[in-house]
């Protein structure tokens, strides 16, 4: 039971680059997510997928798309990347409904030059 | 929407002491509110939570308060240990925003030998 597993870990793009962000959970949840954490800043939500097929803003969305293409996994784009989405991005998932525990992928740690 | 404001941004306790972060909350319909301690490098993990029915919680070492007229909350940790050290997240949810969680921008607590 390996939780939830993002990659790369570790990714450098040149502005205007795109990449995605892969992510997948094994604990059956419904609920997935992706935040970025800047210093100082907290963990900010970019986009929300309640389940399989439904897709939501968070509170950062500009310059991100995603697709929660089956239960398990929830991938980010960067379509064309910039400077300010230099970021540690982390995905995340939780069982349905209010007060079910969110559980942390280990980041993905983005630089863009 | 909702916003959360935590405070202090650092911290640093001699060991053995007690630390407390608070957070207040402007969204008086959150209900659950729980908090997430980050080792360097590492993913944020859940240590403890409350929700709208309940003012007070504890597990070992920590605790955490509920204020809900006031709208804050606050983390307590007894007997401090090296171990302890870590950056701390509160977050909120309000009972409309499905699972989404807004969280604090972070207390970075250091805990000297």
């Amino acid at each position: 039971n390996a939780g939830v597993t993002q990659t790369p870990k570790f990714q450098v793009l040149k502005t205007g680059q795109s990449m995605t962000l892969q992510c997948a959970q094994d604990m059956n949840h419904n609920s997935m997510y992706w935040y970025r954490q800047d210093p100082g800043m907290g963990l900010r939500l970019i986009y929300y997928s309640a389940s399989e097929g439904t897709t939501d803003k968070g509170e950062v969305p500009n310059g991100y798309n995603v697709s929660r293409l089956n239960k398990r996994e929830f991938s980010l784009r960067l379509e064309s990347a910039a400077p300010s989405q230099t970021s540690v991005y982390f995905c995340a998932s939780s069982g349905s409904g209010s007060g079910n525990t969110i559980y942390f992928g280990e980041g993905s740690w983005l630089t863009v030059v | 929407g909702e916003n959360v404001e935590q405070h202090p941004s650092t911290l640093s306790v001699q060991e053995g002491d007690s630390a407390v972060i608070k957070c207040t909350y402007s969204d008086s319909a959150s209900n659950y509110f729980p908090w997430y301690k980050q080792e360097l490098g590492k993913r944020p993990q859940l240590i403890i939570d409350i929700r709208s029915n309940v003012g007070e919680k504890k597990d070992q070492r920590i605790a955490v308060t509920l204020n809900k007229t006031a709208k804050h909350f606050s983390l307590h940790i007894t007997e401090t240990q090296p171990e302890d050290s870590a950056v701390y997240f509160c977050a909120a949810r309000p009972k409309a925003a499905g699972n989404k969680l807004t969280f604090g921008g972070g207390t970075r607590v250091l805990v000297k030998p």
